[in-house]
C-alpha cells in the first residue's frame, strides 16, 4: 500500500484478555517500530525489527508484551492478560534501508482496557 | 542515560506569532535529529538535521541543529491555526541498530 496501515483501528478489552495489534509497513521497508503512547505523553519505545536480524526487545515493558514479524513485512504487537495501564495508542512505523531515515508512521491503534 | 527533552511543554500563541521550540538531548553515538508533528494519531515528519549548522526550511517552518549544546530549535513564522499540534523531536542513536528516542514533544496552541 501507499502507506503504514494498523488494524484495529480501536480496541476495548476487558482486563485480563489477550489483544493483537497489526501492522502493515511500506513495501520494500526493512525496518519496522513499535512505540506506546499514553494520553499526553510521548513515544514509548517497544520493540524495533530490522530485516532477518534478531528483534530489538529492549522497550517491552513486561513479559506479557510480545511481537513478531512474519515474512519481513506485516508485523503483529500480542499483549496477554491485558491491564488498565496497558491503554494507550499503539503506533506502529516503518523506514527504509538502515533505519536510520524518516520513520513513515501508521494511524496507531486505540487500545482501551476495561 | 539517553534522554531527549523538549520545552516549552505547551505554548499558546495567537494567529501571526513566531514561535521557538527547543529539543536538547543527552544521547551517546549520536547519528541524526529528526522533528515530527502530530496533529491526532500518527506524526508526520517535517526536518531531520545531521549536520550542525545548517538550516532546513520548509515553508514558514525551519530548523537547526547544534551539536556543541546539544540541542536543536524549531521556527515557525507567521503561525496560523493549523499549526496546532504536538512537536515531536526524535533523536537517532547508532549502536548496533539504530533507535530512535521521542521527546514528550510541545503541544503548540494558535489562537484566531
Amino acid at each position: 500500500g501507499a502507506g503504514v496501515s494498523q488494524s484495529p483501528s480501536n480496541k476495548v478489552t476487558e482486563k485480563g484478555k489477550d489483544v493483537e495489534l497489526r501492522c502493515d509497513p511500506i513495501s520494500g521497508h526493512t525496518a519496522l517500530y513499535w512505540y506506546r503512547q499514553s494520553l499526553g505523553q510521548g513515544l514509548e519505545f517497544l520493540i524495533y525489527f530490522q530485516g532477518n536480524s534478531a528483534p530489538d526487545k529492549s522497550g517491552l515493558p513486561s513479559d506479557r508484551f510480545s511481537a513478531e514479524r512474519t515474512g519481513g513485512s506485516v508485523s503483529t504487537l500480542t499483549i496477554q492478560r491485558t491491564q488498565q495501564e496497558d491503554s494507550a495508542v499503539y503506533l506502529c512505523a516503518s523506514s527504509s534501508l538502515d533505519g536510520a531515515n524518516e520513520q513513515f508512521f501508521g494511524p496507531g491503534t486505540r487500545l482501551t482496557v476495561l | 542515560e539517553d534522554k531527549v527533552v523538549q520545552s516549552p511543554l505547551s505554548l499558546v500563541v495567537h494567529e501571526g506569532d513566531t514561535v521557538t521550540l527547543n529539543c536538547s538531548y543527552e544521547v551517546t553515538n549520536f547519528r541524526s535529529l529528526l522533528w515530527y508533528k502530530q496533529e491526532k494519531k500518527a506524526p508526520t515528519f517535517l526536518f531531520m538535521l545531521t549536520s550542525s549548522g545548517i538550516e532546513k526550511k520548509s515553508g514558514r517552518l525551519s530548523s537547526i541543529l547544534d551539536k556543541k549544546e546539544l540541542s536543536s530549535i524549531l521556527n515557525i513564522t507567521a503561525t496560523q491555526t493549523g499549526d496546532s499540534a504536538i512537536y515531536l523531536c526524535a533523536v537517532v542513536r547508532r549502536s548496533g541498530t539504530y533507535k530512535y528516542i521521542f521527546g514528550t514533544g510541545t503541544r503548540l496552541k494558535v489562537l484566531a
